[in-house]
């Protein structure tokens, strides 16, 4: 099957600093790639849709300059946790669909972000 | 705007012992509705996609089912490894389609 690789797992950052996460598909393009948020024992949230070429679309709620997305190729989207405060410690997930295929999404492994 | 509900939100059942978790939706036009799992400090693991009323699929012990308005994931004989969160998300009809999920079933197979 697919596969989605999303880097890093796990991270622990400063108050104040930036993180930058990456979401590789690894076997297969990906036009589109969604970037959630999930809180303990809750559902997945989505933050943002991600275009290839093209700006992000964001949930509303979800600040852009806060929460800065690329996607640079049909490959990588990177999601970018700027200036981060320990609200926003959460476990992000990303996922990609299959280019030119309306069916299931792929899910990365999650990153455990932690802002101390 | 889609909604999705699943229950129930836990259940704990003994290993062999078969049960269902249910998922309604209310959506202005269906594309799909999938069936992922997902164990803790991980992503969700894709399972399932049914596109219309009456299509069931199965894998191994899970087997799942669709009507007009809600899902089911059947659970036969389950054994331990089984444990985990099921979620259920429907698709978008947007151009995005992005999945809208439910808020997920926490299953524990005791052994």
């Amino acid at each position: 099957g697919a596969v989605v690789s999303q880097h890093p797992s796990r991270v622990i950052c400063k108050s104040g600093t930036s993180v930058k996460i990456e979401c590789r598909s690894l076997d297969f393009q990906a036009t589109t790639m969604f970037w959630y948020r999930q809180f303990p024992k809750k559902s997945l949230m989505l933050m943002a849709t991600s275009n290839e070429g093209s700006k992000a679309t964001y949930e509303q709620g979800v600040e852009k300059d806060k929460f800065l997305i690329n996607h640079a190729s049909l490959t990588l989207s990177t999601l970018t946790v700027t200036s981060a405060h320990p609200e926003d410690s959460s476990f992000y997930i990303c996922s990609a669909r299959i280019k030119g295929l309306n069916t299931e999404a792929f899910f990365g492994q999650g990153t455990r972000l932690t802002v101390v | 705007e889609d909604q999705v509900t699943q229950s129930p939100e836990a259940l704990r059942l003994q290993e062999g012992e078969s049960s269902s978790l249910n998922c309604s939706y209310t959506v202005s036009g269906l594309r799909g509705l999938f069936w992922y799992r997902q164990d803790p400090g991980k992503g969700p693991e894709f399972l399932f996609t049914l596109y219309s009323a009456g299509e069931e699929k199965e894998k191994e012990r899970l087997k799942a089912t669709l009507t007009k308005k809600e899902s089911f994931l059947h659970i036969t004989a389950p054994k331990p490894e089984d444990s985990a969160t099921y979620l259920c998300a429907v698709q978008d009809p947007g151009s995005a389609r992005q999945l809208t999920f439910g808020s997920g079933t926490q299953l524990t197979v005791l052994p």
